[in-house]
């Protein structure tokens, strides 16, 4: 089963708008990450997190992280059409260095 | 820096055939990973190598499918022999520790 699961599956919003994307995992983590996917392209690193942060700033991103919960938020401000893609979450389960990823989130950015 | 580099990009066989997906590393980096992914099984991690060393091969599907390194700058999976339920995007990624992995652009496998 996948350890980190997001939410929504699907998200259309207006440019301008902001985004928040969930994402919920299952065992403790060292550390999550946000990765992004354009359509047809492989995934880019966005964003990593460890388990002893509760937020993360980058750009126009913010990460937040509540170990007690077993969740994760990550808000992209002020969207652009370009951002549209999948947002994935990944996990490194605790321990090793098998890194989980979640379903994802399909964003959908209207101009 | 070119990136991870992935060939080919597109591969189309015919069931029982071999396929040997190609994988270069970006230089420097100490870990490399094989996913795939599908529409209904999303990313999944097939294999991981350190130092050229496979650590977790869990999520290779069968004795099908296998992963070699003989060196820091290329790996390959193979599958023998490939079933239309391998028909899937295979992505190579490699990184300097296990987080923050850099992705190639990934081979679309269809098998007829």
């Amino acid at each position: 089963s996948q350890q980190g699961e997001e939410d929504p599956q699907a998200l259309s919003i207006q440019e301008g708008e902001n985004a928040t994307m969930n994402c919920s995992y299952k065992t403790s983590i060292n550390n999550l990450q946000w990765y992004r996917q354009n359509s047809g392209r492989g995934l880019v690193h966005l964003i990593l997190i460890r388990s002893n942060e509760r937020e993360k700033h980058s750009g126009r991103l913010r990460v937040t992280l509540d170990t007690s919960k077993k969740s994760s938020s990550l808000l992209i401000t002020a969207s652009r059409a370009a951002d549209t893609a999948s947002y994935f979450c990944a996990t490194d389960g605790g321990g090793g260095f098998k890194t989980i990823f979640g379903a994802g989130t399909r964003l959908f950015v209207k101009a | 820096d070119a990136g991870v580099i992935q060939s080919p990009r597109h591969e189309v066989t015919e069931m029982g055939q071999e396929v040997t997906l190609r994988c270069k590393p970006i230089s420097g980096h100490d870990y490399l990973f094989w996913y795939r992914q599908t529409m209904m099984r999303g990313l999944e991690l097939l294999i991981y190598f350190n130092n050229n060393v496979p650590i977790d091969d869990s999520g290779m599907p069968e004795d099908r499918f296998s992963a070699k390194m003989p060196n820091a700058s290329f790996s390959t999976l193979k599958i023998q022999p490939s079933e239309p339920r391998d028909s899937a995007v295979y992505f190579c990624a490699s990184s300097l520790a296990p987080a923050e992995q850099y992705f190639g652009p990934g081979t679309r496998l269809t098998v007829t």
